[in-house]
């Protein structure tokens, strides 16, 4: 097992395009969690799942960003209509029940 | 007050300083991470601890559960060790709770 894999690693869009990123974490764990990290600051809670199941979502979610988990494995985050302020440093993180997280290394999304 | 908080917030030392970077929380906690990021770059998961101390190479992460307080040294600090080191802690919510992160800045 390679850990918590994200891609791509780095995606630069214009604006108003779509994009999807992907994750896939290890996989015996059954959480699953979207962050984002702007410059300077910490990395804020988007999403989680548990299996394919969406548990929360952050009011940094808008209605742009949408997240699925379709099949309790891998997940992925969608953004459309892609704004400046959007870019960011989307990391994923997984775990199961109640161990410790393991982080994937992160999506940078660049915006022109 | 940040439910996280680390310090210094930024670090400028030189090469084979010892390096103290401290993370407080206010959360109740099953384990602490210690994650790195260098610029531009991804994260990279450093430590997860929940009681006492972990050394890897020339990293050691201690934590005291009873002050909610954890600590990361770096010992012979060396110019590649420049990054942002960022304290992360899971809250009762299920929700990971991330510090602003150090940044580092080791001269040679």
């Amino acid at each position: 097992d390679t850990g918590v894999s994200q891609n791509p690693r780095h995606k630069i869009t214009k604006r108003g395009q779509n994009v999807t990123f992907r994750c896939d974490p290890i996989s015996e764990h059954n959480r699953l969690y979207w962050y984002r990290q702007t410059l300077g600051q910490g990395p804020e809670f988007l999403t989680y799942f548990q299996n394919e199941a969406q548990l929360e979502k952050s009011r940094l979610l808008s209605d742009r960003f949408s997240a699925e988990r379709p099949k309790g494995s891998f997940s992925t985050l969608e953004i459309q209509r892609t704004e400046q302020g959007d870019s960011a440093m989307y990391l994923c993180a997984s775990r199961r029940d109640v161990y410790g997280y393991t982080f994937g290394s992160g999506t940078r999304l660049t915006v022109v | 007050k940040n439910e996280v908080e680390q310090s210094p917030q930024n670090l400028t030392a030189q090469e084979g300083e010892f390096i103290t970077i401290n993370c407080s929380y206010s959360v109740g906690i099953s384990a602490l991470h210690w994650l790195q990021q260098h610029p531009g770059g991804g994260i990279v998961s450093l430590f997860m601890l929940s009681s006492g101390k972990k050394k890897h190479g020339r990293l050691i992460a201690t934590i005291n559960i009873q002050e909610k307080h954890s600590s990361l040294h770096i010992t012979a600090s060396h110019p590649r060790d420049s990054a942002v080191y960022i304290c992360a802690v899971p809250n009762r919510d299920d929700k990971i709770i991330f510090g602003k992160g150090t940044r580092l800045h080791i001269l040679p």
